[in-house]
């Protein structure tokens, strides 16, 4: 219940492509999702962040889409570029529960996304 | 204005040795919590601590331990050291009371080895 799945693995696609990541959750006590792009040699970096109460969310060229019934929500990344290639990963939490067994940040196993030129 | 500083970069250990990492948040922050990455895990929760106090705790044995200063520096320990233990340390620290439920902002990491 406490898992974060996340798909796929690993992603290929070309300069201007819209690569799509997504993730499932279990536990409807989520109520925070956040996305975090990770470049090797550093630590994960806050891309952009949900709450249940919207469907969507943009941001430059980062999209989430949330679908609350389905337990999902999902990474799009408009008009890719060769810089967007690095790790994402997906989480999820209880924010409200401090200290709770819920209230930790549960990542995703990540996405490694290759943008060729 | 300075990230969340980890240091040491890197460590070399041995097994059976302890190992003490150290992590300053963002100037103002209050709220620190740990993680270790590995390819087969990813990002696991160590720990969490606000104002001194450990908030919150995920599922590592009792080698693994920390604390936080008045000036919320924050240190985590690793006693009796395992080769499962190589990974890379990385800290987060967050302006509100939780790093949980906010932007939280990482630092670059401890990648420790054990040999």
């Amino acid at each position: 219940q406490q898992q974060v799945k996340q798909s796929p693995q690993s992603l290929i696609v070309q300069k201007g492509g819209i690569p799509i990541i997504n993730c499932a959750y279990e536990n409807t006590a989520f109520d925070y999702f956040p996305w975090y792009q990770q470049f090797p040699g550093k630590g994960p970096a806050l891309l952009i962040a949900i709450r249940p109460d919207v469907s969507e969310k943009k941001e430059g060229r980062f999209t989430i889409s949330f679908n609350k019934s389905a337990k999902q929500f999902s990474l799009h990344i408009m008009d890719s570029q060769p810089g967007d290639s690095a790790t994402y990963f997906c989480a999820a939490s209880n924010s409200l529960n401090y200290g709770g067994a819920t209230n930790k940040l549960i990542f995703g196993t990540g996405t490694l996304l290759a943008v060729q030129p | 204005k300075a990230g969340v500083t980890q240091t040491p970069r890197y460590l070399i250990k041995t097994r059976g040795q302890q190992v003490t990492l150290s992590c300053s948040p963002i100037s103002g922050h209050r709220s620190v919590s740990w993680y270790q990455q590995t390819p087969g895990q990813g990002l696991q929760f160590l720990f969490e601590y606000f104002s001194e106090t450990q908030r919150n705790k995920g599922n590592f044995p009792g080698r693994f331990s920390g604390r936080q200063f008045s000036n919320s520096r924050s240190e985590m320990n690793v006693s009796t050291l395992e080769l499962g233990d190589s990974a890379l340390y990385l800290c987060a620290s967050s302006l509100g009371p939780s790093t949980m439920n906010t932007e939280a902002f990482f630092g670059q990491g401890t990648r420790l080895t054990v040999v």
